[in-house]
Protein backbone atom coordinates (compact mmCIF):
# COMPACT_ATOMS: atom_id res chain seq x y z
CA UNK A 1 0.00 0.00 0.00
CA UNK A 2 2.21 2.99 -1.36
CA UNK A 3 -0.50 5.56 0.64
CA UNK A 4 -0.32 8.03 -3.12
CA UNK A 5 -2.43 8.46 -6.06
CA UNK A 6 -0.63 9.78 -8.92
CA UNK A 7 -1.40 9.30 -12.67
CA UNK A 8 -0.36 6.74 -14.83
CA UNK A 9 1.57 8.75 -17.08
CA UNK A 10 2.07 12.80 -18.31
CA UNK A 11 3.42 14.56 -21.46
CA UNK A 12 5.20 17.76 -21.43
CA UNK A 13 7.07 19.97 -23.70
CA UNK A 14 10.90 20.47 -23.48
CA UNK A 15 11.16 23.87 -22.05
CA UNK A 16 7.86 23.67 -20.48
CA UNK A 17 7.09 23.35 -16.99
CA UNK A 18 6.06 20.03 -16.13
CA UNK A 19 3.61 19.79 -13.01
CA UNK A 20 3.57 16.25 -11.87
CA UNK A 21 0.06 15.74 -9.36
CA UNK A 22 0.12 13.50 -6.01
CA UNK A 23 -2.88 12.72 -3.81
CA UNK A 24 -2.01 11.51 -0.08
CA UNK A 25 -5.45 12.20 1.47
CA UNK A 26 -4.61 9.68 4.94
CA UNK A 27 -1.27 11.47 5.06
CA UNK A 28 -0.77 11.70 8.96
CA UNK A 29 0.85 15.30 10.74
CA UNK A 30 4.48 13.61 10.79
CA UNK A 31 4.61 11.92 7.71
CA UNK A 32 7.01 13.80 4.91
CA UNK A 33 6.45 13.74 1.46
CA UNK A 34 9.21 12.53 -0.62
CA UNK A 35 9.77 12.39 -3.93
CA UNK A 36 12.00 10.28 -6.49
CA UNK A 37 12.71 9.40 -10.33
CA UNK A 38 13.97 6.72 -12.03
CA UNK A 39 15.70 7.13 -15.29
CA UNK A 40 15.59 4.50 -17.41
CA UNK A 41 18.08 1.23 -16.50
CA UNK A 42 19.18 3.67 -13.63
CA UNK A 43 18.44 3.38 -9.71
CA UNK A 44 15.98 5.85 -8.10
CA UNK A 45 17.17 9.48 -7.50
CA UNK A 46 16.02 11.52 -4.38
CA UNK A 47 14.56 15.06 -5.65
CA UNK A 48 12.95 16.78 -2.90
CA UNK A 49 10.98 15.79 0.30
CA UNK A 50 8.80 18.49 2.08
CA UNK A 51 6.25 18.16 5.31
CA UNK A 52 3.75 21.18 4.85
CA UNK A 53 6.15 24.32 3.83
CA UNK A 54 6.74 24.73 -0.37
CA UNK A 55 9.93 23.76 -1.23
CA UNK A 56 12.51 24.92 -3.92
CA UNK A 57 15.97 23.02 -4.61
CA UNK A 58 18.24 23.20 -7.83
CA UNK A 59 16.17 20.20 -9.09
CA UNK A 60 12.71 21.03 -8.51
CA UNK A 61 9.93 22.77 -6.46
CA UNK A 62 7.28 21.11 -4.53
CA UNK A 63 4.22 22.76 -3.54
CA UNK A 64 2.24 20.96 -0.64
CA UNK A 65 -1.89 22.22 0.00
CA UNK A 66 -2.70 23.15 3.30
CA UNK A 67 -4.77 20.32 3.97
CA UNK A 68 -1.33 18.79 3.52
CA UNK A 69 -3.86 16.09 1.21
CA UNK A 70 -2.16 16.77 -2.08
CA UNK A 71 1.00 18.08 -3.63
CA UNK A 72 2.70 18.82 -6.75
CA UNK A 73 6.31 18.36 -8.12
CA UNK A 74 7.43 20.93 -10.79
CA UNK A 75 9.95 20.92 -13.02
CA UNK A 76 10.67 24.17 -14.26
CA UNK A 77 12.35 23.75 -17.61
CA UNK A 78 12.10 20.36 -18.45
CA UNK A 79 14.35 18.79 -20.59
CA UNK A 80 14.49 15.19 -22.61
CA UNK A 81 17.06 14.20 -19.83
CA UNK A 82 14.36 14.33 -17.36
CA UNK A 83 12.07 12.01 -18.94
CA UNK A 84 11.56 9.48 -16.25
CA UNK A 85 9.03 7.64 -14.07
CA UNK A 86 8.59 10.04 -11.12
CA UNK A 87 7.56 8.22 -6.93
CA UNK A 88 5.87 10.27 -4.93
CA UNK A 89 6.19 8.80 -1.49
CA UNK A 90 4.82 9.50 2.24
CA UNK A 91 7.32 7.91 4.77
CA UNK A 92 5.81 5.36 7.05
CA UNK A 93 6.97 5.13 10.27
CA UNK A 94 7.06 2.34 12.81
CA UNK A 95 9.03 2.29 15.63
CA UNK A 96 12.32 4.02 15.08
CA UNK A 97 12.90 3.10 11.75
CA UNK A 98 11.25 4.21 8.58
CA UNK A 99 10.73 2.92 5.11
CA UNK A 100 10.07 3.96 1.86
CA UNK A 101 7.10 1.98 -0.06
CA UNK A 102 7.08 2.93 -3.94
CA UNK A 103 4.11 3.27 -5.97
CA UNK A 104 3.72 2.70 -10.03
CA UNK A 105 4.56 6.52 -9.95
CA UNK A 106 4.29 8.73 -12.77
CA UNK A 107 5.86 8.32 -16.00
CA UNK A 108 6.86 11.03 -17.48
CA UNK A 109 7.50 11.80 -21.32
CA UNK A 110 9.14 15.26 -22.71
CA UNK A 111 8.16 15.75 -25.97
CA UNK A 112 10.86 17.25 -28.29
CA UNK B 1 32.59 10.31 -3.42
CA UNK B 2 31.50 7.13 -5.98
CA UNK B 3 28.08 6.40 -4.76
CA UNK B 4 26.97 3.00 -3.80
CA UNK B 5 28.29 0.00 -5.14
CA UNK B 6 27.33 -3.05 -7.12
CA UNK B 7 28.53 -5.48 -8.64
CA UNK B 8 28.10 -7.57 -11.24
CA UNK B 9 26.39 -5.19 -12.96
CA UNK B 10 24.62 -8.22 -15.40
CA UNK B 11 23.98 -11.70 -14.12
CA UNK B 12 22.68 -14.66 -16.10
CA UNK B 13 22.93 -18.35 -14.88
CA UNK B 14 20.77 -21.18 -14.70
CA UNK B 15 17.77 -22.50 -12.31
CA UNK B 16 18.85 -24.16 -9.41
CA UNK B 17 22.83 -22.22 -9.26
CA UNK B 18 23.12 -19.96 -6.23
CA UNK B 19 23.36 -15.92 -7.10
CA UNK B 20 25.65 -13.52 -5.03
CA UNK B 21 24.66 -10.16 -5.30
CA UNK B 22 27.58 -7.66 -3.82
CA UNK B 23 27.10 -3.98 -2.39
CA UNK B 24 28.96 -1.52 -1.07
CA UNK B 25 27.47 1.78 0.39
CA UNK B 26 28.41 5.24 0.48
CA UNK B 27 30.96 5.82 3.03
CA UNK B 28 29.68 7.07 6.22
CA UNK B 29 25.97 5.52 5.76
CA UNK B 30 24.36 4.30 8.40
CA UNK B 31 21.50 2.23 6.85
CA UNK B 32 21.63 -0.09 3.54
CA UNK B 33 18.67 -1.76 1.59
CA UNK B 34 18.09 -4.22 -0.75
CA UNK B 35 15.16 -3.80 -3.11
CA UNK B 36 14.14 -5.61 -5.93
CA UNK B 37 12.52 -4.34 -9.57
CA UNK B 38 10.35 -5.95 -11.75
CA UNK B 39 7.52 -4.81 -14.57
CA UNK B 40 4.63 -6.75 -12.50
CA UNK B 41 5.81 -5.39 -8.95
CA UNK B 42 7.58 -2.55 -9.23
CA UNK B 43 9.99 -1.61 -7.12
CA UNK B 44 10.04 -3.92 -3.56
CA UNK B 45 12.00 -3.31 -0.39
CA UNK B 46 13.40 -6.37 0.36
CA UNK B 47 15.62 -6.12 3.88
CA UNK B 48 17.46 -3.32 5.35
CA UNK B 49 20.29 -2.89 7.74
CA UNK B 50 20.87 -0.58 10.68
CA UNK B 51 24.99 -0.66 11.91
CA UNK B 52 25.06 -3.70 9.95
CA UNK B 53 22.20 -5.32 11.76
CA UNK B 54 19.06 -6.27 9.87
CA UNK B 55 16.04 -4.63 10.89
CA UNK B 56 13.34 -5.62 8.74
CA UNK B 57 13.16 -8.49 6.35
CA UNK B 58 9.88 -8.96 5.66
CA UNK B 59 9.87 -7.87 2.07
CA UNK B 60 12.06 -11.22 1.72
CA UNK B 61 10.55 -13.18 -0.29
CA UNK B 62 11.34 -17.17 1.08
CA UNK B 63 14.15 -18.69 2.59
CA UNK B 64 15.64 -19.16 -0.62
CA UNK B 65 16.74 -15.44 -0.01
CA UNK B 66 19.66 -14.22 2.27
CA UNK B 67 20.99 -11.01 2.87
CA UNK B 68 23.91 -10.19 5.41
CA UNK B 69 26.44 -6.84 6.28
CA UNK B 70 29.42 -8.29 7.44
CA UNK B 71 30.96 -5.06 8.28
CA UNK B 72 30.11 -1.16 7.50
CA UNK B 73 31.25 -0.86 4.14
CA UNK B 74 29.90 -4.41 2.21
CA UNK B 75 26.83 -6.41 2.39
CA UNK B 76 25.59 -9.40 -0.31
CA UNK B 77 22.36 -10.62 -1.08
CA UNK B 78 22.45 -14.22 -2.09
CA UNK B 79 19.66 -16.56 -4.04
CA UNK B 80 20.03 -20.08 -3.49
CA UNK B 81 18.73 -21.98 -5.45
CA UNK B 82 17.45 -19.62 -8.26
CA UNK B 83 14.64 -19.42 -9.89
CA UNK B 84 12.99 -17.95 -13.37
CA UNK B 85 11.00 -16.16 -10.66
CA UNK B 86 13.98 -14.27 -9.43
CA UNK B 87 14.90 -12.38 -12.70
CA UNK B 88 14.51 -9.08 -11.88
CA UNK B 89 16.82 -5.62 -11.80
CA UNK B 90 18.29 -5.81 -7.71
CA UNK B 91 18.63 -2.44 -5.65
CA UNK B 92 21.14 -1.59 -3.28
CA UNK B 93 20.70 1.78 -1.54
CA UNK B 94 22.20 3.62 1.76
CA UNK B 95 21.44 6.29 3.67
CA UNK B 96 22.48 8.66 6.89
CA UNK B 97 21.44 8.04 10.55
CA UNK B 98 17.71 9.05 10.50
CA UNK B 99 16.70 12.54 12.12
CA UNK B 100 12.99 13.08 12.22
CA UNK B 101 12.31 11.17 8.68
CA UNK B 102 14.31 13.76 6.82
CA UNK B 103 16.99 11.41 5.26
CA UNK B 104 17.16 10.22 1.20
CA UNK B 105 18.09 7.17 0.26
CA UNK B 106 21.17 6.71 -2.68
CA UNK B 107 20.62 4.15 -4.89
CA UNK B 108 23.17 2.09 -6.71
CA UNK B 109 23.27 1.06 -10.41
CA UNK B 110 21.41 -2.30 -9.78
CA UNK B 111 22.33 -5.70 -10.77
CA UNK B 112 20.21 -7.17 -13.41
CA UNK B 113 19.90 -10.62 -12.74
CA UNK B 114 18.47 -13.24 -15.31
CA UNK B 115 17.68 -16.73 -14.09
CA UNK B 116 17.02 -18.95 -17.16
Amino acid sequence: DAKTTQPTSMDCAEGRAANLPCNHSTISGNEYVYWYRQIHSQGPQYIIHGLKNNETNEMASLIITEDRKSSTLILPHATLRDTAVYYCIVRVAENRDDKIIFGKGTRLHILP
Amino acid sequence: DAGVIQSPRHEVTEMGQEVTLRCKPISGHDYLFWYRQTMMRGLELLIYFNNNVPIDDSGMPEDRFSAKMPNASFSTLKIQPSEPRDSAVYFCASSKKRALSTDTQYFGPGTRLTVL
